[in-house]
């Protein structure tokens, strides 16, 4: 069965301090995406990566990064320098492939606040 | 682009009442869903449909919610009756179809928030 944990329940951090979300994820499909999500005070979910089970190219956008390392089944996210506007809750979530109906399976999230 | 449009924002009910939320997905988007966010967790997936047919409605509890897409645009789902456990947001969300899904995630709106007293 499939399954998304977000060990760290709630962060915080200093403005500017990098920060690292951590996420593992069980699944026995050998094809799935991951992704991660960012849910402001709005409530809405914000895309912000997506990877796939055969790439395990790390990857940079702006301040965030992803690790994702199928070895240990994690997909880390950092967040470099961070700022009040990435006060959220961050999800990780899974897709499996296989099942066809690509439905997500989200962690329980990681609640950054960042403190000015 | 529209986002995904969700109706109402807010809504408080007594247990055993009735409730209906309403969803208008991105223009074009074939595949629509339902997730139920408990306070404090992820969200949950309670219905998928494609154009106007169910895909997935695997963990919809059916005696008593129910979701409609009649036209393959609008979705409306409905709650009768209401349970204490059912009081958590309730976000729809919408994508070009399975393979944009999985390139690109979904697009979600805003939700509805429902508390059950």
């Amino acid at each position: 069965a499939q399954k998304v944990t977000q060990a760290q329940t709630e962060i915080s951090v200093v403005e500017k301090e990098d920060v690292t979300l951590d996420c593992v994820y069980e699944t026995r499909d050998t094809t799935y995406y991951l992704f991660w999500y960012k849910q402001p005070p709005s409530g809405e979910l914000v895309f912000l990566i997506r990877r796939n089970s055969f790439d395990e190219q790390n990857e940079i956008s702006g301040r965030y990064s992803w690790n994702f390392q199928k070895s240990t089944s994690s997909f880390n996210f950092t967040i470099t320098a961070s700022q009040v506007v990435d006060s959220a809750v961050y999800f990780c979530a899974l897709s499996e492939v296989l099942t066809g109906a690509n439905n997500l399976f989200f962690g329980t999230g990681t609640r950054l606040t960042v403190i000015p | 682009e529209a986002g995904v449009a969700q109706s109402p924002r807010y809504k408080i009910i007594e247990k055993r009442q009735s409730v209906a939320f309403w969803c208008n997905p991105i223009s074009g988007h074939a595949t629509l869903y339902w997730y139920q966010q408990i306070l404090g967790q992820g969200p949950k997936l309670l219905i998928q449909f494609q154009n106007n047919g169910v895909v997935d409605d695997s963990q919809l509890p059916k005696d008593r919610f129910s979701a409609e897409r009649l036209k393959g645009v609008d979705s409306t789902l409905k709650i009768q009756p209401a349970k204490l456990e059912d009081s958590a947001v309730y976000l729809c969300a919408s994508s070009l179809d399975f393979l944009a899904a999985q390139e690109n995630g979904y697009t979600f709106g805003s939700g509805t928030r429902l508390t059950v007293v």
